[in-house]
């Protein structure tokens, strides 16, 4: 298996502009998280699904920050416009899950990341 | 309170030693605890994972958890500098969907 791909794994773009990631969990998996991770603030969730679906979105900071699933193989997560301070690493990471999953041995398999730079 | 709590370090540990890396969590309601590695520059690899009270081993690592301090810790026997990385704690959060919560990390370093 190829793991968790993520593409470009380096971007670098000026304010304003607008910042498409890409994500393909591997096959199988149907949880999709993904993370953002600066010095300052760790490993933040911003959004997951499960089975294509959005479950929880609430560690997506701003209005300017939307991901979509449409299908079991593809995620994006897009930031319109960019500023500065959304400067980081993104991981996006698969696994197995469902909602009645209250305990848990599947770890997540994360993708190598893109390290997002806005100038 | 954060959610899941670690020691930035460093931890610097001398080569042979065993390092131990601690995490407290706040939701008591949590069943699975992830350790996850990091090297400078890549992506988080699961190294461990415990769910039952008590030590669980594979190879040179340890995980130790005591639920009802609300506690994991990561030992590292026979440590080497090869071990020197980042190290994630996570929790899976009680509302199901394999939803993991991660530490702050912390850094570990591993002399000669």
């Amino acid at each position: 298996d190829a793991g968790v791909i993520q593409s470009p794994r380096h971007e670098v773009t000026e304010m304003g502009q607008e910042v498409t990631l890409r994500c393909k969990p591997i096959s199988g998996h149907n949880s999709l998280f993904w993370y953002r991770q600066t010095m300052m603030r760790g490993l933040e969730l911003l959004i997951y699904f499960n089975n294509n679906v959005p479950i929880d979105d609430s560690g997506m900071p701003e209005d300017r920050f939307s991901a979509k699933m449409p299908n079991a193989s593809f995620s994006t997560l897009k930031i319109q416009p960019s500023e500065p301070r959304d400067s980081a690493v993104y991981f996006c990471a698969s696994s197995f899950g469902g909602q009645t999953m209250t305990r848990t041995t599947y770890g997540y398999t994360f993708g190598s990341g893109t390290r997002l730079t806005v100038v | 309170q954060k959610e899941v709590e670690q020691n930035s370090g460093p931890l610097s540990v001398p080569e042979g030693a065993i390092a131990s890396l601690n995490c407290t969590y706040s939701d008591r309601g949590s069943q699975s605890f992830f350790w996850y590695r990091q090297y400078s520059g890549k992506s988080p690899e699961l190294i461990m994972f415990i769910y039952s009270n008590g030590d669980k081993e594979d190879g040179r690592f340890t995980a130790q958890l005591n639920k009802a301090s609300q506690y994991v810790s990561l030992l590292i026997r026979d440590s080497q500098p090869s071990d020197s990385a980042t190290y994630l704690c996570a929790v899976q959060s009680p509302g199901g969907y394999n939803k993991l919560i991660f530490g702050a990390g912390t850094r570990l370093a591993v002399h000669p």
